[in-house]
């Protein structure tokens, strides 16, 4: 299995709160992405990055951030969470080659009262 | 820009049954496709693509897709399922139109097999 950890893999937290969540690889890709998955939207790309400190919007980019200060570590950040944030968060990887996202973390589960 | 479609949200299918899972995409000038699987509380897997050369792909666990360009489709089918076949499935595209390139995901067909 290629070496993605999503943290924490479950939250819940209150409306207007700040959210981090954390993706680390440990198979040195360049590309990394954010999406959001829920029901009968498959998923969809929130942010993504090509580099350390290059990143980009993707489809549903309002409402999140991102930063890439280590190859490895990608982070998403609800600067203040609203209910409708609440979603199943997955980051993915792909190396220089890659035309599409090719492995994925397990999920972190983020709930939004 | 892109888009997928998948007819079925969810597909019930009894055990040693084929089944076909079906994925329309938008045209454009060139694409390329794929279908990811994803089993309860797990991320997504890929399971096959295409990019170029045949148009009939075989994939992981007896998985295979054919692609038809005259009828936008990239159709998934396996001869005889398994219980543990059952996860949803995505269709995606990657493709290159007036708004640059793009990934799309679709939203998924939900197999579940039928002992």
């Amino acid at each position: 299995d290629a070496g993605i950890t999503q943290s924490p893999r479950h939250k819940v937290t209150e409306t207007g709160t700040p959210v981090t969540l954390r993706c680390h690889q440990t198979e040195n890709h360049r590309y990394m992405y954010w999406y959001r998955q829920d029901p009968g939207h498959g998923l969809r790309l929130i942010h993504y990055s090509y580099g350390v400190k290059d990143t980009d919007k993707g489809e549903v980019s309002d409402g999140y951030s991102v930063s890439r200060s280590k190859t490895e570590d990608f982070l998403l950040t609800l600067e203040s969470a609203t209910s409708s944030q609440t979603s199943v968060y997955f980051c993915a990887i792909s190396d220089p080659g890659g035309l599409q996202p090719q492995h994925f973390g397990d999920g972190t589960r983020l709930s939004i009262l | 820009a892109q888009s997928v479609t998948q007819l079925d949200s969810q597909v019930p299918v009894f055990e040693e049954a084929p089944v076909e899972l079906r994925c329309n995409y938008s045209s454009s000038v060139s694409v390329y496709l794929f279908w990811y699987v994803q089993y309860p509380n797990q991320g997504l897997q890929l399971l096959l693509k295409y990019l170029s050369g045949s148009t009939l792909v075989k994939g992981i666990n007896g998985f295979e897709a054919e692609f038809n360009k005259s009828q936008t489709s990239f159709h998934l089918r396996k001869p005889s399922v398994h219980i543990s076949d059952t996860a949803e499935y995505f269709c995606a595209v990657s493709g290159c139109d007036n708004y640059g390139q793009n990934f799309v995901f679709g939203p998924g067909t939900r197999l579940s097999v039928l002992p």
